[in-house]
């Protein structure tokens, strides 16, 4: 496709519940990442894939997150035992650059989260 | 600890009425300053990269510019279709990108 595309645009869990959030970056696109975006806030660093290689995990706020990009390619993002803080819009984002050249990135529109 | 500031938190501008933004940053190393804009449920676009200390660069009624320690976004002669929040974002020496909280900007025609 011609951009980065988040689904489920929308999720509504209840606490406890699993949820995978999925992402498919720009063809060709080498580095990968995920934010979390809380409502009046900035996007805060979740995690981030240089091809399928998962180097930098460490903005993940627990050990409920879990995320793959198995084939260097699409990703998604799990929620394990979602909790009411988990609630956010997740936002995926790609770039051709590798690590260190990465300011400028392609988003997609973001999957929001709503945990009841 | 790198650091991004931006000011104001809002702003409302008529149409037409310029202004400027503004993003205070500290960081080790600077190696890019970022602006993007975010419409209401979309994610942020990239709007231009800053590399050093007085460079400038300009996109329609945006113009950003860099000097060591801020950037600002100057808006020309805004229109409605300008509103959105801008989002300031630096990476340095850690290689990851720092963002600020953003300027919700209102232009009313």
């Amino acid at each position: 496709g011609a951009g980065v595309s988040q689904s489920p645009r929308y999720k509504v869990a209840k606490r406890g519940q699993d949820v995978a959030l999925r992402c498919d970056p720009i063809s060709g696109h080498v580095s990968l990442f995920w934010y979390q975006q809380a409502l009046g806030q900035g996007p805060e660093f979740l995690t981030y894939f240089q091809n399928e290689a998962q180097l930098d995990k460490s903005g993940l706020p627990s050990d409920r997150f879990f995320a793959e990009r198995p084939e260097g390619s699409v990703s998604t993002l799990k929620i394990q035992r979602t909790q009411q803080e988990d609630s956010a819009v997740y936002l995926c984002a790609s770039s051709p650059a590798g690590l260190g050249n990465t300011g400028e990135l392609f988003f997609g529109e973001g999957s929001r989260l709503t945990v009841l | 600890e790198d650091q991004v500031t931006q000011s104001p938190e809002a702003l409302r501008l008529q149409e037409g009425e310029s202004s400027s933004l503004n993003c205070s940053y500290t960081v080790s190393g600077l190696r890019g300053l970022f602006w993007y804009r975010q419409d209401p449920g979309k994610g942020p676009e990239f709007l231009f990269t800053l590399y050093s200390a007085g460079e400038e660069k300009e996109k329609e009624r945006l113009k950003a510019t860099l000097t060591k320690k801020e950037s600002f976004l100057h808006i020309t002669a805004p229109k409605p279709e300008d509103s959105a929040t801008y989002l300031c974002a630096v990476t340095g020496n850690n290689r990851k990108l720092i963002w600020g909280l953003g300027t919700s900007l209102a232009v009313n025609p």
